[in-house]
């Protein structure tokens, strides 16, 4: 199956402050990555699907300037979560897919105080 | 918009004692997607059913797929301790880039 790098595992920040998380496409060329954020004891919400080279198509209810979603190469997509606060404070994972099946990074914890 | 429901939400059992999962899709799937992720984790990739009425089978755990492509269920006999976790039924809708649409999970506590 495909391996997806995630980066950082976890980080905590400042509110106010920026935070990029990374994922990489390490032996598999995505066009497509996914974007989700999980709440603890929650299910994965599906924020955004990131495409290689145009913009990110955002989910309903996902604010498209406070989670930047930067896909420009086939290898790399990040999320850019600007402005935290501590209510962004979620596990963020990425996936892709290789042909119809999911492969997922090991996600990010992200804890704003 | 496009839902996928899933039941029960918790469910605790004895050791040796059997788990059933349920999804529901209110439209059509193309497939859909089984996923473990254990405390901590991420979600691994278990199976993918696309045929109706597809019932797959690994070891223990028995997948079956709706007639209409619009529900599916997960089937564990006699569980054990390993088979703690949350398990996820993800559904994918035809058109787009293929993105998954979660149910909320259903998390198994298994007791010795």
């Amino acid at each position: 199956g495909a391996v997806v790098s995630q980066h950082p595992s976890w980080v905590i920040c400042k509110s106010g402050t920026s935070v990029k998380i990374e994922c990489r496409s390490l032996d598999f060329q995505a066009t497509t990555m996914f974007w989700y954020r999980q709440f603890p004891k929650q299910s994965l919400m599906l924020m955004a699907t990131s495409n290689e080279g145009s913009k990110a198509t955002y989910e309903q209810g996902v604010e498209k300037d406070k989670f930047l979603i930067n896909h420009a190469s086939l290898t790399l997509s990040t999320l850019t979560v600007t402005s935290a606060h501590p209510e962004d404070s979620s596990f963020y994972i990425c996936s892709e897919n290789m042909g119809t099946e999911a492969f997922f990074g090991q996600g990010t914890r992200l804890t704003v105080v | 918009g496009q839902q996928v429901m899933q039941i029960p939400q918790y469910q605790h059992v004895q050791e040796g004692e059997d788990f059933t999962t349920y999804c529901n899709s209110s439209t059509t799937l193309s497939n859909i997607q089984w996923y473990k992720q254990r405390p901590g984790g991420h979600p691994v990739f278990l199976i993918q059913l696309v045929k109706s009425g597809e019932v797959k089978k690994q070891k223990r755990l028995t997948f079956q797929f709706g007639e209409a492509k619009k529900n599916s269920s997960l089937h564990i006999t006699a569980t054990q301790t390993t088979d703690v976790g949350t398990y996820f039924c993800a559904g994918m809708f035809s058109g787009g880039y293929n993105k998954l649409i979660f149910g909320a999970g259903t998390r198994l506590a298994v007791h010795p």
